[in-house]
């Protein structure tokens, strides 16, 4: 069966830190990846996804980035955080392929900037 | 561009009662799918039920059932016989069929309705 990871659990962070949140999927080749945040009171606004290694596509332009170093790895990074950068970070996958159905959740990282 | 709406950001119900849950959701998508999302407070999404809009008939998951409207563009979410541990966040999605360029299944979320079950 297909689990997926994300770590760390919590963070706190100060402003102007790196930041760098990974995400892994097992059980599965070639998922779609998707990197969500979550802000208090509000849905889910979808960061970056990817289809493929290397393969990163932005929803919203702002100063995190996302890498795909391998097929089941998603990577969140930030040079310097910002105080509007707190919120709870979903990472999701996909089967790949046209007749994929729901986006699977990770639990999810709480991050805190200070 | 699609949107999703949850027009009720609270609503409570009493052990073993039921309650139905609003979303509305705009698209001039002919063909998408719809999903309700639950968020404990573990804050894990687990998902509920899906409903592909070319099926007429209204999917059911055990005491979930939703109430699909595609004229109406409407997707209820209805929970039976409400248990302590429905108490969660709930969220309606949507998803075109139709893929964008860049190949993505982006889900479009409402903002979640909380919903608190009383003993």
């Amino acid at each position: 069966s297909q689990t997926i990871h994300q770590w760390p659990a919590t963070l706190v962070q100060p402003v102007g830190s790196p930041l760098s949140l990974e995400c892994t999927v097992e059980g599965t080749s070639n998922p779609n990846l998707y990197w969500y945040r979550q802000a208090a009171g509000r849905g889910l606004q979808l960061l970056f996804y990817s289809v493929g290694i290397g393969q990163i596509s932005s929803e919203v332009p702002q100063n995190l980035s996302a890498s795909r170093p391998q097929d089941r790895q998603f990577i969140l990074s930030s040079k310097k955080l910002l105080l509007s950068d707190s919120g709870f970070y979903l990472c999701a996958w996909s089967p790949l392929g046209s007749r994929s159905f729901e986006q699977f959740f990770g639990p999810g990282t709480r991050l805190t900037v200070l | 561009a699609q949107t999703v709406t949850q027009s009720q950001p609270e609503m409570s119900v009493q052990e073993a009662e039921t309650v139905t849950l609003s979303c509305t959701y705009d698209t001039s998508e002919s063909d998408y799918y719809l999903f309700w999302y639950k968020q404990p407070p573990s804050r894990q999404m687990i998902l509920v039920i899906r409903q592909e809009a070319y099926k007429q008939q209204n999917a059911t998951e055990n005491r979930f059932s939703v109430n699909f409207q595609k004229a109406a563009k409407s997707f209820s979410l209805k929970i039976s016989d409400s248990q302590l541990g429905d108490a969660a966040m709930y969220f309606c999605a949507y998803r075109p069929l139709q893929f964008s360029q860049g190949g993505s299944e982006k889900l479009v979320f409402g903002k979640g309705t909380k919903l608190t079950v009383n003993p």
